[in-house]
């Protein structure tokens, strides 16, 4: 079973613009982290936020966490081609031990 | 530092074949974790280790089997290799917790003939 679900599958938005990708999940969790895959390639990890957090930046990444709503968003501001990939939302919950447990992905495509 | 390192990179196997595939770091991570990936889906956890001498069960770990007896090195074992084990298989590793921040090798893409 998939712990984090990511809405949209797929998103497709012109060069410049933002795009926004959004998890769910469903018990509550330690971390939750949002991690990239450039078409066949391993995954790289982008960030980590902890529950106590609300919301983090890095570079042009804007990630927060609802634990009330058991939610998440990535937002990628003025997206690049470069930019287009697979994202991932994969959580560390609380009864899950050792366990990173992953969504099914939002195929992004940020067209030139 | 290589990072985390995975052969082959592409394998080729008939039903009931036997064969391991490697996985090295050299980041002297504790945790290590092997996930295979479904065209079109997320990762789903098959086994994991959490130092040298000790492995668990993930979500999906039948038909495989694994062994961690050094730091370095995670194999990951198909006994018997059936089609719904075609999959692309990834090789992780972190410093502490498989709940931290995980480094992820290159892939290997396995058909099953």
């Amino acid at each position: 079973s998939q712990q984090g679900e990511e809405d949209p599958q797929a998103l497709s938005i012109q060069e410049g613009e933002n795009a926004t990708m959004n998890c769910s999940y469903k018990t509550s969790i330690n971390n939750l982290q949002w991690y990239r895959q450039n078409s066949g390639r391993g995954l790289v990890h982008l960030i980590l936020i902890r529950s106590n957090e609300r919301e983090k930046h890095s570079g042009r990444l804007r990630v927060t966490l609802d634990t009330s709503k058991k939610s998440s968003s990535l937002l990628i501001t003025a997206s690049r081609a470069a930019d287009t990939a697979s994202y991932f939302c994969a959580t560390d919950a609380d009864d899950a031990g050792n366990m990173l447990t992953f969504g099914g992905g939002t195929r992004l495509m940020v067209k030139p | 530092n290589a990072g985390v390192t995975q052969t082959p990179k592409f394998q080729v196997l008939k039903t009931g074949q036997s064969m391991t595939l490697q996985c090295a770091q050299d980041m002297n991570h504790e945790y290590m974790s092997w996930y295979r990936q479904d065209p079109g889906m997320g990762l789903r956890l098959i086994h994991y280790s959490v130092g040298a001498g000790i492995t668990d069960q993930g979500e999906v770990p039948n038909g495989y089997n694994v062994s961690r007896s050094t730091t370095e090195d995670f194999p990951l074992r198909l006994l018997s290799a059936a089609p719904s084990q075609t999959s692309v298989y990834f090789c992780a590793s972190a410093p502490g917790s498989g709940g931290e921040t995980q480094y992820f090798g290159p892939g290997t893409r396995l058909l099953v003939l």
